[in-house]
């Protein structure tokens, strides 16, 4: 079963940051944050990975409670094109980690 | 980025039949690939962990014998589809992890999956 728990749906429009939130209450210590999305149809994209630490890439920031039991994925300009199905997972580092998807966000971007 | 490549992209099959589907990682090596299946509205569900040159792991639930899975090179894992039924009509995605040594996290790359249709 997943280990996150994330809002069914969520509105945002467009142009403004769209904040996406998980909970993940038990993470064990050696576990990564991942969020990756999905438009219809095609297969995942990862968006962002992190640990403890707040991470910014080219697509969205990851903010990691300080417990880690509850991040936020947020985009900061949200476009039409970022409506999709957003997944936040936990996994183990290594080689060995699989990536197991929850039921994740759906995320509709409105003009 | 890393790509992954499924081919077909989608087919249509008659009951009974077996299909295959390829995943190939295009401009890097993959030891460990993953399947994954999709229902309509639904997530994605792991079907197995396929690493190359070794036999895969399924998922609980997941019928080893009716999903043929193999991950003969670095590049490329198929699965297969034995006797397909219509139950078995789905969104088949892989992904594939880079060969990594030493790091921390666990980049996963998907293809665009495949869509089965089984009449």
């Amino acid at each position: 079963d997943a280990k996150t728990t994330q809002p069914p749906s969520m509105d945002c429009a467009e142009g403004r940051a769209a904040n996406l939130p998980c909970n993940h209450s038990t993470i064990s210590g050696n576990e990564y944050v991942y969020w990756y999305r999905q438009i219809h149809s095609q297969g995942p994209q990862y968006i962002i990975h992190g640990l403890k630490n707040n991470e910014t890439n080219e697509m969205a920031s990851l903010i990691i409670t300080e417990d880690r039991k509850s991040s936020t994925l947020i985009l900061p300009h949200a476009t039409l094109r970022d409506t999709a199905v957003y997944y936040c997972i936990v996994s183990v580092s290594g080689n060995t980690g699989k990536l197991i998807f929850g039921q994740g966000t759906t995320l509709q971007v409105k003009p | 980025g890393a790509v992954v490549s499924q081919h077909p992209s989608w087919v249509i099959c008659k009951s009974g039949t077996s299909v295959k589907i390829e995943c190939r990682s295009l401009d890097f090596q993959a030891t460990t690939m993953f399947w994954y299946r999709q229902f309509p509205k639904q997530s994605l569900m792991l079907m197995a962990t396929s690493n190359e040159g070794s036999k895969a792991t399924y998922e609980q639930g997941v019928e080893k014998d009716k999903f043929l899975i193999n991950h003969a090179s670095l590049t490329l894992s198929t699965l297969t589809v034995t006797s397909a039924h219509p139950e078995d009509s789905s969104f088949y995605i892989c992904s594939a992890k880079t060969i990594t040594t030493g790091t921390s996290y666990n980049e996963q790359f998907f293809g665009p999956g495949t869509r089965l249709t089984v009449l």
